[in-house]
């Protein structure tokens, strides 16, 4: 069975705080993914990664940085978190075939 | 600009008919569909993916793929109360990891 975890399911930041969001996957996938939810706006891809050290910037990266130090983990970062990006955020990684298999999500709320 | 159409719904059908959830995606070069379900507050799950043009049957659901109209179609048959949800559709492009969603259709099934 294809595993995505997430470091938390919620979390309650302060504006300005560095907020770090954390996905682990076992099934040894080169691609992962970090999207966000946003009622009335669907999912989103923030960033994503096809290799260890290696990124890409999605459709809304601003505001955003990502890790990917191991193959199993990837990370995403928010550098001085607003009340604008208060919302679920989903990692998924990539496995066969050519298939996105998410995690259980995050809710982020930045006060 | 790549994009995925869905109607928001919601889409209401009593238990035991047929839910039709449609979808038109942009890009002509899209290879690869996939249909995901997520339950309220829930993380997005695979129900099924379609490559090639005409009807692909997974128990209860069938997706239908019309390249050339560039549409995408899920069936639900003889539909649950536990089918209510909301329906993602998503597309890739040949040579590329990521995927396009669509903002989803909620569907209600009543009792």
């Amino acid at each position: 069975d294809v595993k995505v975890t997430q470091s938390s399911r919620y979390l309650v930041k302060r504006t300005g705080e560095k907020v770090f969001l954390e996905c682990v996957q076992d099934m040894d996938h080169e691609n992962m993914f970090w999207y966000r939810q946003d009622p009335g706006l669907g999912l989103r891809l923030i960033y994503f990664s096809y290799d260890v050290k290696m990124k890409e910037k999605g459709d809304i990266p601003e505001g955003y940085s990502v890790s990917r130090e191991k193959k199993e983990r990837f990370s995403l970062i928010l550098e001085s978190a607003s009340t604008n990006q208060t919302s679920m955020y989903l990692c998924a990684s990539l496995g066969p075939p050519d298939t996105q298999y998410f995690g259980p999500g995050t809710r982020l709320t930045v006060l | 600009q790549k994009e995925v159409e869905q109607n928001s719904g919601p889409l209401s059908v009593p238990e035991g008919a047929i839910a039709s959830l449609n979808c038109t995606y942009s890009d002509r070069g899209s290879q690869s569909f996939f249909w995901y379900r997520q339950y309220s507050g829930k993380s997005p799950e695979l129900i099924m993916f379609i490559y090639s043009n005409g009807d692909k049957e997974d128990g209860r659901f069938t997706a239908q793929l019309n390249k050339a109209s560039q549409y995408v179609s899920l069936l639900i048959r003889d539909s649950q109360p536990s089918d209510s949800a909301t329906y993602l559709c998503a597309v890739n492009t040949e040579g590329y990891s990521t995927l396009t969603f669509g903002k989803g259709t909620m569907l209600l099934v009543s009792p």
